[in-house]
């Protein structure tokens, strides 16, 4: 099974910062089946990135997923305030990474 | 409006059953994979397993097989999971979620709590 990493643990930055999430995989992943979540507290997750890199419907293009075999990048390229949240990777049809969250400084 | 619809919080005690419901609405649910999410308290999300609801093709985690059961009743658009006797580690919310693109559509959750 392969088990994700993600890094680092806790992001502390301002709004207006640019934020850099990694996620790498214990074992090669198709690009194909890699996403990316939000999660807000108290609410459900929500997808914003599949396919590694293709923005899910109603995402802000502020959001982009990049990477290949088994390292991938999520990247929030402004933070606005309600981006502060906590963020998981997913190779798809199996494990979610330990997440990232991402908080105000 | 496509939407999953999970029941309701639960409280039980160790060692009763359980079964949660997922419905789905606005789409063909025969045609999509539902998936079961287990999120402990304060904790992340563990993939649980899959099912497709068109000829009930299932597929668990290793660390969930023979603790639940995901089944699903097409006639009714409904995916369940199942507990036969519950541990007060199962206290958890847990939300199902359509997989198309991933997991693209969730379920608002439901918390089971476990609890003598």
């Amino acid at each position: 099974e392969i088990v994700l990493t993600q890094s680092p643990g806790t992001l502390s930055l301002s709004p207006g910062e640019r934020a850099t999430l990694s996620c790498r995989a214990s074992q090669s992943v198709s690009s194909s089946y890699l996403a990316w979540y939000q999660q807000k507290p108290g609410q459900a997750p929500r997808l914003l990135i599949y396919g590694a890199s293709s923005r899910a419907t109603g995402i802000p293009d502020r959001f982009s997923g990049s990477g290949s075999g088994t390292d991938f990048t999520l990247t929030i390229s402004r933070l606005e305030p309600e981006d502060f949240a906590v963020y998981y990777c997913q190779q798809y049809g199996s494990t979610f990474g330990p997440g990232t969250k991402v908080d105000i400084k | 409006e496509v939407q999953l619809v999970q029941s309701g919080a639960e409280v039980k005690k160790p060692g009763e059953s359980l079964k949660i419901s997922c419905k789905g609405s606005g789409y063909s649910f025969t045609s999509y994979w539902i998936g079961w999410v287990r999120q402990m308290p304060g904790k992340g999300l563990e993939w649980m397993g899959i099912i497709y609801p068109g000829d009930s093709d299932t597929r668990y985690s290793p660390s969930f097989q023979g603790q639940v059961t995901i089944s699903a009743d097409k006639s009714i658009s409904t995916a369940y999971l199942q507990w036969s006797s519950l541990k007060a580690s199962d206290t958890a919310m847990y939300y199902c979620a359509r997989n198309h693109d991933a997991f693209d559509i969730w379920g608002q959750g439901t918390m089971v709590t476990v609890s003598s």
